[in-house]
């Protein structure tokens, strides 16, 4: 059973365009929604968070939308570049601090 | 700080041996996981611990486990390796409600 459901799998975007990652979600008790970067060989990486009370949050080129009552949360790259290319993970926190992550999406950013 | 750090970096096992995947951190940090990464299926929780003596059950605990004697130490241990256990794990470690710092991974093949 998958709680937190991602798409696309895989995304190629050109430099300088905007790579959008799209994420929902199942239970209302998850509170915390943080999305992580891996590239490979590493492990993920924390790139942004956003908790349930705000609709948006930005930090540089990274925006997290977040919309509570269809349970979805997306994450925009404002003016991609190559050294984007990598997995981004959606994931979900609940009370118990655990997280549940979605399946990922492989970005390409073409120079 | 060095951070999560995780030995061995690969293994290989045949079926039915058993081995300990070790998992130290060096930030205090109370909350420590382990997860498994398989292609297309994020990374999926195996156990975790709260704390030195508490550890608790993931999504995915069967075959492993695990037991936290001090709060640097999270190893995990599989007790027969079967091929379904081939993949790479991931420790991370986490202040309460805080972001969770992952280690470089352990790539693990069972022949």
């Amino acid at each position: 059973q998958q709680q937190v459901k991602q798409s696309p799998q895989s995304l190629i975007v050109q430099k300088g365009g905007i790579s959008i990652i799209n994420c929902a979600y199942e239970n209302t008790a998850f509170d915390y929604f943080p999305w992580y970067q891996q590239f490979p060989g590493k492990g993920p990486a924390l790139l942004i968070a956003i908790r349930p009370d705000v609709s948006e949050k930005k930090e540089g080129r990274f925006t997290i939308s977040f919309n509570k009552s269809a349970k979805q949360f997306s994450l925009h790259i404002m003016d991609s570049q190559p050294g984007d290319s990598a997995t981004y993970f959606c994931a979900a926190e609940g009370s118990a601090r655990q997280l549940t992550f979605g399946s990922g999406t492989q970005l390409t950013v073409l120079p | 700080n060095a951070g999560v750090t995780q030995t061995p970096k690969f293994q290989v096992l045949k079926t039915g041996q058993s081995m300990t995947l070790q998992c130290a951190q060096d930030m205090n940090h109370e909350y420590m996981s382990w997860y498994r990464q398989d292609p297309g299926m994020g990374l999926r929780l195996i156990h975790y611990s709260v704390g030195a003596g508490i550890t608790d059950q993931g999504e995915v605990p069967n075959g492993y486990n695990v037991s936290r004697s001090t709060t640097e130490d999270f190893p995990l241990r599989l007790l027969s390796a079967a091929p379904s256990q081939t993949s790479v794990y991931f420790c991370a470690s986490s202040l309460r409600g805080d972001e969770q710092f992952f280690g470089p991974g352990t790539r693990l093949t069972v022949l």
